[in-house]
């Protein structure tokens, strides 16, 4: 059964800093890997989406990296603004339908 | 969230009581799903749809049925509602490209 989990469960960095946010699964059967952005009592918003075939995707400051055989990914987002404030979540989608997402990491930027 | 609609936004049931929640999607795509979130568990899939007339269950589908007489609608019923029903329930759409779009949640409390 793929677990997905996502550490550290929230994170407090000053405005500027450039910081690493990991997602780490136990199945490297994967399809696709896809990076969310929650803010508080919203809906997902879709950040970076990399296919089983990539290693990384990139979207302005944010660069997502995948690398299957550890079972890790990771979402680098440089120069930090308060408006990066947020809860970053990653999904893993395997075979089929089912995707299963992380708990999320609580991010806070500090103007 | 643009092009996931859910209705309603917020919903107080007593346990017993049934409702359905709407999910409508103006992008034509063909598969829809309904997640539930709760604190610190992450996102779990109930149920998806592949498309029109079709159905399946996901990670947690008992208490729920849903149904999808329309390819833009996709609904989640609660026959008889339980306090463990208490979540925030999210509608996602995808399509061939995989990114799965949110609708903004629909917070139900079950007393």
């Amino acid at each position: 059964k793929q677990e997905v989990t996502q550490i550290p469960a929230a994170l407090s960095v000053p405005e500027g800093e450039n910081l690493v946010l990991n997602c780490s699964f136990t199945d490297s059967a994967i399809y696709n890997l896809q990076w969310f952005r929650q803010d508080p009592g919203k809906g997902l918003t879709s950040l970076l989406l990399i296919q089983s075939s990539q290693r990384e995707q990139t979207s302005g400051r944010l660069n997502a990296s995948l690398d299957k055989s550890s079972g890790r990914s990771t979402l680098y987002i440089a120069a930090s603004q308060p408006g990066d404030s947020a809860t970053y979540l990653c999904a893993v989608k395997g075979g089929g339908f089912k995707t299963i997402f992380g708990a999320g990491t609580r991010l806070f930027v500090k103007a | 969230n643009a092009g996931v609609t859910q209705t309603p936004k917020f919903r107080v049931l007593k346990t017993g009581q049934s409702m359905t929640l709407l999910c409508a999607q103006d992008m034509n795509h063909e598969y829809m799903y309904w997640y539930r979130q709760d604190p610190g568990m992450g996102l779990r899939l109930i149920h998806y749809s592949v498309g029109e007339g079709t159905t399946a269950k996901g990670e947690v589908p008992d208490g729920y049925n849903v149904s999808r007489l329309k390819k833009q609608n996709f609904l989640l019923g609660l026959e008889s509602a339980a306090p463990s029903q208490t979540s925030v329930y999210f509608c996602a759409i995808s399509g061939d490209g995989e990114t799965q779009y949110f609708g903004p949640g629909t917070r139900l409390l079950v007393l």
